[in-house]
């Protein structure tokens, strides 16, 4: 199984000021057909998880500009320009590259 | 808009049995592979298993292989968990979860529904 490993697991944050999370695979989520598949999720507490970014850098409808996606191979980042208030809770990164689907272990995001 | 309701949790024994049903709506359900993942109180996320479209083909997690088994009804929209000797270590929030990807295999998650609690315990 590919092993997925974010850091920080814990992020305060002020509110307007940028934030960063990285997500490493233990294999490459390059897949032959060309594409990369890693994903970015956000979960608001009490509420499912929503997609925010796909084929790591691919906003899905609906999500603000302010979400970015970066990285290849084995290395990724989640960027939020700048941080607003609905945007605390937990951000899980998973590979859609090979079966079992694996989702990292979470970053909690909160606001200073 | 896509609208996914999971039902069928609850507080069963250890080595009993649950069914898991995700009735689907707002958008054309055999078209797109459909997926359980599955949150443990206050932990992460887990994929436990998934079905594609066409329903030729199925996956589990390791830790439920053997003992979960999921389906499809396209004529109903809806797709199922059989959860067989169920253990402590299936406590968790079920969630169906909808493939992004039309007629292909499902390689991100686009829509959740809200969950069914599944509680395994004495």
């Amino acid at each position: 199984d590919i092993i997925m490993t974010q850091t920080p697991l814990s992020s305060p944050v002020t509110l307007g000021q940028p934030a960063s999370i990285s997500c490493k695979s233990s294999q490459s989520l390059a897949h032959s057909d060309g594409n990369t598949y890693l994903s970015w999720l956000h979960q608001r507490p009490g509420q499912p998880p929503r997609l925010l970014i796909y084929k790591v850098s691919y906003r899905f409808s609906g999500v603000p500009d302010r979400f970015s996606g970066s990285g290849a191979g084995t290395d990724f980042t989640l960027e939020i320009s700048r941080v607003e208030a609905e945007d605390v809770g937990v951000y899980y990164c998973m590979q859609g590259t090979q079966l079992p689907r694996t989702f990292g272990q979470g970053t909690k995001l909160e606001i200073k | 808009e896509v609208q996914l309701v999971e039902s069928g949790g609850g507080l069963v024994q250890p080595g009993r049995s649950l069914r898991l049903s995700c009735e689907a709506s707002g958008f054309t359900f055999n078209d797109f592979d459909m997926h359980w993942v599955r949150q443990a109180p206050g932990k992460g996320l887990e994929w436990v298993s998934g079905i594609t479209w066409k329903t030729d083909n199925v996956g589990y997690a390791a830790s439920v292989k053997g003992r979960f088994t999921i389906s499809r009804d396209n004529a109903k929209n809806s797709v199922y968990l059989q959860m067989n000797s169920l253990t402590t270590e299936d406590t968790a929030l079920y969630y169906c979860v909808k493939a992004m990807e039309r007629k292909v295999t499902a390689r991100h998650f686009d829509s959740w529904g809200p969950g069914t609690l599944v509680t395994v315990s004495s």
